[in-house]
């Protein structure tokens, strides 16, 4: 079992839609989560991070962590044509000795 | 504030040949640095990290090696490139001394090896 695992998609949903994007990890030490957004041929860059459990609003994106069940989403609101990117799960344990484990990405499309 | 900057942004580079590509962070001390691959379907592919000058970790065997001459400046290199070497290669950067904090990445080099 992969220690992150993320549906790769594509998902394509119409403007105004609301997205969810999600991924399930297997190690329980996890503590840090962050989701990346990468445009094509560009490099990803830093959308949300959370803390442990719970949920987190920035705008229209909601990250939501529930470590009981090892499962963290990413929901869109109001999606527009300009989120048509693909979105990066990434998390990392309280340790700190290892490096970001990154899920493979979910290519998202939102049509105009 | 805090950049990266990578560079080329493309390259296409025939078998056999070598490679280097550089990588440098401004306005900040010590960063713990890193390269990854992306390949179509398969993710980012962590190649190598380095907390600190001359200190590099490999994750994966393969065809390249990395070197970090300086703080702020992380190279990959190669003495003979294989097609199988072709992908986007990201260098990124997290605040020290731990390397569970997020990660902040490059513009990204697209290699075509032919």
């Amino acid at each position: 079992q992969k220690e992150v695992e993320q549906d790769p998609g594509p998902l394509s949903v119409p403007e105004g839609a609301i997205v969810s994007l999600n991924c399930t990890y297997s190690n329980s030490a996890f503590q840090y989560f962050m989701w990346y957004r990468q445009y094509s041929r560009k490099g990803p860059e830093l959308l949300m991070y959370t803390y442990s459990s719970g949920n987190k609003e920035d705008g229209r994106f909601t990250a939501q962590v529930d470590k009981s069940s090892k499962y963290i989403s990413l929901f869109i609101r109001d999606s527009q044509p300009s989120d048509s990117a693909t979105y990066l799960c990434a998390m990392s344990a309280r340790s700190g000795n290892t490096p970001l484990v990154f899920g493979k990405g979910t290519r998202l499309s939102v049509i105009a | 504030s805090q950049t990266i900057h990578q560079w080329p942004a493309t390259l296409v580079q025939p078998v056999g040949s070598p490679l280097s590509l550089e990588c440098t962070v401004e306005g900040t001390s010590n960063p713990n640095l890193y390269w990854y691959r992306q390949a179509a379907g398969r993710g980012l592919q962590l190649l190598f990290y380095s907390v600190g000058i001359g200190q590099i970790s490999s994750e994966v065997p393969q065809n390249l090696s990395a070197s970090r001459p300086q703080d702020r400046q992380f190279i990959l290199s190669s003495k003979k490139l294989l097609l199988s070497d072709s992908g986007f290669y990201l260098c990124a950067w997290s605040v020290p001394p731990t390397m569970n904090t997020e990660a902040f990445f490059g513009q990204g080099t697209r290699l075509t090896v032919v």
